[in-house]
């Protein structure tokens, strides 16, 4: 199993449609989670945290983290074309002294 | 707002050459990465400091090295540069106690 794992895609959802996200870990002990957007060819950029179950909300995107399934997503409302990118999951991993382990990224495509 | 440049865009280098990729942050962070990104790999940690003059090794340090003489700057070093060390090359920085880490722009590096 890999430590964190996310589909490849590419998701491709219509302008103004809500876009979902998704990403398993295999560290139970894991408490901080991180959701990075990244543009092509360029670098990533940390756009949502989240260390409690639950959702958190920022502006358009919605951060949900459900700590007994290993399981975090990452909603994306009224999505755009400039929201075309590939995102990111990152999990903090205590049992690797404490590195942060990056998914492989699932490319999100928002046709207008 | 979180600053962090690297000393270039583009690089090309030939085969068994020294290469020096540098890396500044304006934000007085403790905590200093160099990961490279390679496409089906994802990100990946070649070594880190959380301190001056201190550095540990990643997943794969093998064929780097890293130097810390400043808080602010953290450099990374090819010996012998190799073409499978062709890649994308990111640099971040995180605040003590804090895991979001912050990226500069990358460092398109090729080994020719």
């Amino acid at each position: 199993q890999k430590e964190v794992e996310q589909n490849s895609g590419p998701l491709s959802v219509p302008e103004g449609a809500i876009a979902s996200l998704n990403c398993t870990y295999s560290d139970r002990v894991s408490q901080s989670f991180f959701w990075y957007r990244q543009y092509s060819g360029k670098s990533p950029e940390l756009i949502m945290s989240i260390y409690s179950n639950g959702d958190k909300e920022d502006g358009r995107f919605t951060a949900q983290l459900n700590k007994a399934s290993q399981y975090v997503s990452l909603l994306i409302r009224d999505s755009q074309p400039s929201d075309s990118a590939t995102y990111l999951c990152a999990v903090l991993f205590y049992n690797q002294g404490g590195k942060l382990i990056f998914g492989q990224g699932t490319e999100l495509s928002v046709k207008p | 707002d979180v600053k962090v440049t690297q000393s270039s865009r583009y690089l090309v280098k030939r085969t068994g050459e020294k290469v020096f990729l540098e890396c500044v942050q304006d934000m007085d962070h403790e905590n200093m990465f160099w990961y490279r990104q390679d496409p089906g790999l994802g990100l990946r940690l070649i070594y880190f400091s959380y301190d001056v003059k201190m550095k540990e090794k990643g997943d794969i340090p093998e064929g780097y090295s890293v130097s810390r003489e400043k808080k602010e700057r953290f450099s990374l070093i090819l010996e012998s540069a190799s073409t499978n060390q062709t890649s994308m090359y990111l640099c971040a920085s995180s605040a003590v106690g804090s895991y979001e880490q912050y990226f500069g722009p990358g460092t398109r590096l090729t080994v020719t």
